[in-house]
């Protein structure tokens, strides 16, 4: 198994850009989080789905954060438009509901300039 | 409101020392336990999860944690330390008897090892 994948692994936009991230889970897992990593705020949870639907966004910091998984093996993070303190890293995890735990994928460094 | 507190923000040992990271969390009924580390410039791996059974749990590289439910703590432990586990450790907890709840993380524990 190839694990959690995400893409790009490294993202440099300017300010106002679209941006774009992607997360293939683990094939069979049906929990899928994406969760933002800073120096400040240390690990933050945005949003979460359970079998492709959003269960919980509570962590979505503003309307300019969006999140999709339109099938079980994609998912993706859409910052529009972004802002330099969106300068992050950015990972998706993915579980199946047991006692295997949440894989993590290695996660997209993105520097909004 | 719902937490997990790591004591220790940085920690720094020398080569053999032995280690206890301290985290705590403040959330009643059922959790789920788990130690993540993440060394640098890469992706946080599972070091040891509680789920039921045993409170003393082992995970991999020799770490083992303790989940003593009075205290509303899990903390990690290695009798010996070596310079390469310099990394950050982040302890996790779900509610419930489900894996596919929210994960909510501490703020990190940053351990360098001299050697």
């Amino acid at each position: 198994d190839a694990g959690v994948i995400q893409s790009p692994r490294h993202e440099v936009t300017e300010m106002g850009q679209e941006v774009t991230l992607r997360c293939k889970p683990i094939s069979g897992h049906n929990s899928l989080f994406w969760y933002r990593q800073t120096m400040m705020r240390g690990l933050e949870l945005l949003i979460y789905f359970n079998n492709n639907v959003p269960i919980d966004d509570s962590g979505m910091p503003e309307d300019r954060f969006s999140a999709k998984m339109p099938n079980a093996s994609f998912s993706t993070l859409k910052i529009q438009p972004s802002e330099p303190r969106d300068s992050a890293v950015y990972f998706c995890a993915s579980s199946f509901g047991g006692s295997d735990g949440y894989t993590f994928g290695s996660g997209t460094r993105l520097t909004v300039v | 409101a719902q937490s997990v507190s790591q004591h220790n923000h940085h920690v720094i040992l020398s080569e053999a020392a032995s280690l206890e990271l301290g985290c705590n969390y403040s959330y009643g009924g059922t959790v789920n336990l788990f130690w993540y580390v993440q060394y640098p410039g890469q992706h946080l791996q599972l070091l040891l999860k509680y789920f039921s059974g045993d409170p003393l749990v082992k995970g991999i590289k020799g770490f083992e944690a303790e989940f003593i439910k009075s205290k509303f703590s899990f903390n990690l432990r290695k009798p010996s330390v070596q310079w390469s586990d310099t990394a950050e450790y982040f302890c996790a907890v779900t509610r419930g008897s489900s894996n596919t709840g929210k994960l909510i993380f501490g703020q990190g524990t940053t351990l360098q090892v001299k050697p």
